[in-house]
C-alpha cells in the first residue's frame, strides 16, 4: 500500500520569506503527485500535480513543487509568501494504471506572520 | 467552471438519529467519495462509487452507508448518530485518473 509523509505538521513563517513544505511518498512504481490547498471553513483545492513530464510543476498562486523520483520526494515551494497562504496544505498520490484513489498525507498548517 | 455542492455547511444533530448528508457534481464523473477530516488525522476514505448503484468501502465505513441512485448524486447516511461521529465531511468527484474536485465541506456535530 502507498503512504504519503508530510514531515512538518504546522510550519511558521514570517510574510514575504520562501517556504519549503515537504511531502515523501512510497512507492514502487509510476506515481501522480498532487498538492492541494485547504483554506479555512472550505474544501481542498488543487495548488498543482505531477502527471509526467518535467520535474518541476507550477501551480496557482506562485507555488511549484519539484518531482525527486530517486528520493521519492515531491515538495512544495514557494519564494515569498503572504498573509492569504496560511492555509491547510495537504499531499498526495497514486499510481498509474491503479485503482485512482489518492492517498493523502495528514496536511501541514502554513501559519504566515506579518 | 466545476462545481460539488454539499447541502448543508453546517448541521447539529442529536444521537441516535439518522442523517442524511448530500453531494451533487455538475461535471458528469464517475467516481464520488465521502471523507471525514479530523485534526492530525488528515483526510480517511469512507465510501466511494464507480457508477449509479456502485458502492465500494473506504478505509473506515463503519457506522455509515451510502446511495447513489443518480451519476450526479452521492448521500451518505448515518444510520443512528454518535458523537464520535462528530467531524468534518468531504465530497469529491473524479473522472478517470484526474484530480478530485471537493466540496466546501460539511462541519457536523452530534450532541
Amino acid at each position: 500500500a502507498q503512504s504519503v509523509t508530510q514531515l512538518d505538521s504546522q510550519v511558521p513563517v514570517f510574510e514575504e520569506a520562501p517556504v519549503e513544505l515537504r511531502c515523501n511518498y512510497s512507492s514502487s512504481v509510476s506515481v501522480y503527485l498532487f498538492w492541494y490547498v485547504q483554506y479555512p471553513n472550505q474544501g481542498l483545492q488543487l495548488l498543482l500535480k505531477y502527471l509526467s513530464g518535467s520535474t518541476l510543476v507550477k501551480g496557482i498562486n506562485g507555488f511549484e513543487a519539484e518531482f525527486n523520483k530517486s528520493q521519492t520526494s515531491f515538495h512544495l515551494r514557494k519564494p515569498s509568501v503572504h498573509i492569504s497562504d496560511t492555509a491547510e496544505y495537504f499531499c498526495a498520490t497514486y499510481s498509474s494504471g491503479g485503482s485512482y484513489i489518492p492517498t493523502f498525507g495528514r496536511g501541514t498548517s502554513l501559519i504566515v506572520h506579518p | 467552471d466545476v462545481k460539488v455542492t454539499q447541502s448543508s455547511r453546517y448541521l447539529v444533530k442529536r444521537t441516535g438519529e439518522k442523517v442524511f448528508l448530500e453531494c451533487v457534481q455538475d461535471m458528469d464523473h464517475e467516481n464520488m467519495f465521502w471523507y471525514r477530516q479530523d485534526p492530525g488525522l488528515g483526510l480517511r476514505l469512507i465510501y466511494f462509487s464507480y457508477d449509479v448503484k456502485m458502492k465500494e468501502k473506504g478505509d473506515i465505513p463503519e457506522g455509515y452507508s451510502v446511495s447513489r441512485e443518480k451519476k450526479e448524486r452521492f448521500s451518505l447516511i448515518l444510520e443512528s448518530a454518535s458523537t464520535n461521529q462528530t467531524s468534518m465531511y468531504l465530497c469529491a468527484s473524479q473522472r478517470g485518473s484526474q484530480p478530485q474536485h471537493f466540496g466546501d465541506g460539511t462541519r457536523l456535530s452530534i450532541l
